[in-house]
């Protein structure tokens, strides 16, 4: 299948910095890529969709100035979480579609202090 | 709004036994449905995917069930191994667009050696 990777595995920041994530699709390229959110022992929730030389489409109640999303090219997206605060402490996934599946990045575990 | 439920949210059975995890969706006009594992504090390994016009697919001890007018997918592992031990997640794709997947909460199972 499809690989897709992420940078980086985990991170730890103090509250009020700006954390980068990046997603990538290694073997394919991926116009729409994905950004989901797991808390604790809860499903994977959509964030937004990421669009190659577009602006992000972001679900109700995610707030774009907070989660900046750039898809600057057709195998990398880039989520940026500013000024971090403890509540935003979370396992973010990314995931890329190819030929209608979709494949998911190992995930990036963001804590908060 | 799509919803997707998992029943059960958990399941603990000897090696060796069949057992079939079960998954329901309220908006039956869906795009695909896919199976995911996941493995603890890592990302999404893509199991099955089935297409709307199809009504089953099968990977080695796998088999997924679609039943789309009635909002139903089960997932059955034959033969079960310890090695089967995560949690199951199926999700729903609604449109056929850009659209992100819905997630239900999952089934964490567990087989006893």
């Amino acid at each position: 299948g499809a690989v897709v990777s992420q940078h980086p595995s985990w991170v730890i920041c103090k509250s009020g910095t700006s954390v980068k994530i990046e997603c990538r699709s290694l073997d394919f390229q991926a116009t729409t890529m994905f950004w989901y959110r797991q808390f604790p022992k809860q499903s994977l929730m959509l964030m937004a969709t990421s669009n190659e030389g577009s602006k992000a489409t972001y679900e109700q109640g995610v707030e774009k100035d907070k989660f900046l999303i750039n898809h600057a090219s057709l195998t990398l997206s880039t989520l940026t979480v500013t000024s971090a605060h403890p509540e935003d402490s979370s396992f973010y996934i990314c995931s890329a579609r190819a030929l209608g599946e979709q494949f998911f990045g190992p995930g990036t575990r963001l804590t908060v202090l | 709004k799509q919803e997707v439920t998992q029943i059960p949210a958990a399941l603990s059975v000897p090696e060796g036994e069949n057992l079939v995890l079960n998954c329901s969706f309220t908006d039956s006009a869906i795009y695909n449905l896919q199976w995911f594992r996941q493995d603890p504090g890592k990302g999404l390994t893509s199991l099955l995917l089935i297409q709307s016009s199809q009504r089953e697919q099968t990977s080695g001890r796998l088999n997924a069930s679609l039943d789309k007018s009635s909002g139903r997918s089960t997932l059955y592992i034959a033969a079960s191994q310890p090695g089967d031990s995560a949690t199951y997640l199926c999700a729903v794709r609604t449109g056929g667009g850009a659209d992100g997947l819905t997630f239900g909460k999952g089934t964490h199972l567990i087989i006893q050696p």
